[in-house]
């Protein structure tokens, strides 16, 4: 079945730029959709088919996907940001919703 | 607003079944399916299943047929998990999402339900 990798966290300091990758066999031919989940809470969407954003999802968040990876972008980190994010795509091979394994943020 | 409001925790000992509920508002239910995805604590987000809220059709994850089943009650714009022959490893928050096709994003989350199984 289709193998979705992330780095298991990932540091930044406030108010520099979050490079949140997300690799995969040619994952640039799937729709990648990224997911913000802060301790205690359930997960929220924040960047849905490679690059489109919610409406209630600051335009410091990005996305884009091609090739091998796909990657979030987060462009002044605050420190409300500090979370773990996820990625998800589909795999039509086994007709399954894939994540990966997820990226704690720190914020320093 | 898109509202998924999802039943209360649950504690349950092995072999048994658990059935969590997701009731929806805010918008047309039948247009929208919902998925189901699990967190073992401390874990990352492992997807469950869709089911289709206007016929009926599922799409359940290999390693749990057999023991899960995702029905839809239109009239109560609720849908239901059920997880049958639980073990210690269903120790898990489940999460309800929105999910129009089963194909796309998760754009709306219930506030989850923790279900502790215990041998």
């Amino acid at each position: 079945s289709y193998v979705v990798t992330q780095p298991p966290s990932v540091s930044v300091a406030p108010g520099k730029t979050a490079s949140l990758t997300c690799g995969g066999t040619d994952i640039g031919r799937k729709n990648v959709h990224w997911y913000q989940q802060r301790p205690g809470q359930a997960p929220v969407l924040v960047i849905y088919f490679d690059s489109d954003r919610p409406l209630e999802i600051p335009e410091r968040f990005s996305g884009s996907n091609f090739g091998n990876l796909a990657t979030l972008t987060i462009s002044g980190v605050e420190d409300g940001d500090e979370a773990d994010y996820y990625c998800q795509v589909w795999d039509s091979g086994t007709n399954h919703a894939i994540f990966g394994g997820g990226t704690k943020l720190t914020v320093l | 607003q898109v509202q998924l409001v999802q039943s209360g925790g649950e504690v349950k000992t092995s072999g048994a079944s658990v059935t969590v509920s997701c009731k929806a508002s805010g918008y047309p239910f039948n247009r929208y399916g919902i998925t189901w995805v699990r967190q073992a604590p401390g874990q990352g987000l492992e997807w469950m299943g869709w089911v289709n809220t206007d016929n009926a059709e599922t799409k359940i994850a290999q390693k749990l047929q057999g023991r899960v089943a995702m029905t839809t009650d239109t009239s109560a714009t609720t849908v239901y998990l059920d997880l049958r022959s639980l073990r210690p490893d269903d120790t898990a928050v489940y999460y309800c999402a929105r999910d129009k096709d089963g194909y796309s994003d998760f754009d709306h989350w219930g506030q989850g339900t923790l279900v502790t199984v215990s041998s």
